[in-house]
């Protein structure tokens, strides 16, 4: 079974500092997708970036980019000129053909003004 | 737009009442899904409707009952729940079936169980 594992149960940061949150997985698949989801204290689970793992190059949404290490099934989101709005829960997840969306136990990240 | 919304926003029931939870989507999406998520968890998988059937049922118990009407609209019926299944409901959908599209997640009803 795949397991997907978030090192860091708290982070926190100042306000413009990049942070970088790290992602581990477990899998024998050699297709599949990778997810950050961040939701806010407003509870709403929203979609920050995906990764296909037969693409090489790295994803990127603006400020948000990963570091896909394939071989090391690493997968972590760096967030760049961290800004307030960014104080979340942040999870990471793995998904592979239709099997469900395995997620990991969520990073607290909070923005410091 | 990538919006599914979710009513009630909030809901206190007590164990012997019958309510209902309501999704809907209209972004022409064929999956759609329930999760439960307890505070400071993950969200964990419920159901799974893909082209208005159910496909998957992750062993709920039978007080929970999905019902798919269309395909823009998921409902979760309650009845004769517990205090500890006081939980977030968090409703989503994908573009196609049950794919390896992007879920997109609604914002949730925070439902208490007296």
């Amino acid at each position: 079974a795949q397991t997907v594992t978030q090192s860091q149960p708290e982070m926190s940061v100042q306000e413009a500092e990049t942070v970088t949150l790290s992602c581990t997985y477990d899998t024998s698949e050699n297709n599949y997708y990778l997810f950050w989801y961040k939701q806010p204290p407003s509870r709403q689970m929203i979609l920050v970036i995906r990764q296909e793992a037969y693409k090489q190059q790295n994803a990127t949404e603006n400020r948000f980019s990963v570091n896909f290490q394939k071989a090391a099934k690493s997968f972590s989101l760096k967030i760049s000129d961290s800004q307030l709005g960014d104080t979340a829960m942040y999870f990471c997840a793995f998904r592979r053909g239709a099997q469900k969306l395995v997620f990991g136990q969520g990073t607290r990240l909070t923005i410091n003004p | 737009d990538t919006e599914v919304t979710q009513t009630p926003k909030h809901l206190v029931m007590g164990m012997t009442n019958k309510k209902s939870l309501k999704c809907e989507q209209h972004m022409g999406h064929r999956a759609m899904y329930w999760y439960k998520q307890k505070a400071k968890k993950p969200p964990e998988l419920m159901f799974v409707y893909s082209y208005e059937k159910l496909s998957i049922n992750e062993s709920v118990p039978s007080r929970f009952s999905p019902e798919c009407p269309n395909s823009s609209l998921l409902n979760l019926h309650l009845h004769a729940l517990q205090p500890e299944d006081s939980a977030l409901y968090l409703c989503a959908s994908s573009p196609g079936g049950v794919s390896t599209d992007t879920q997109y997640f609604g914002p949730g009803t925070r439902l208490t169980v007296l």
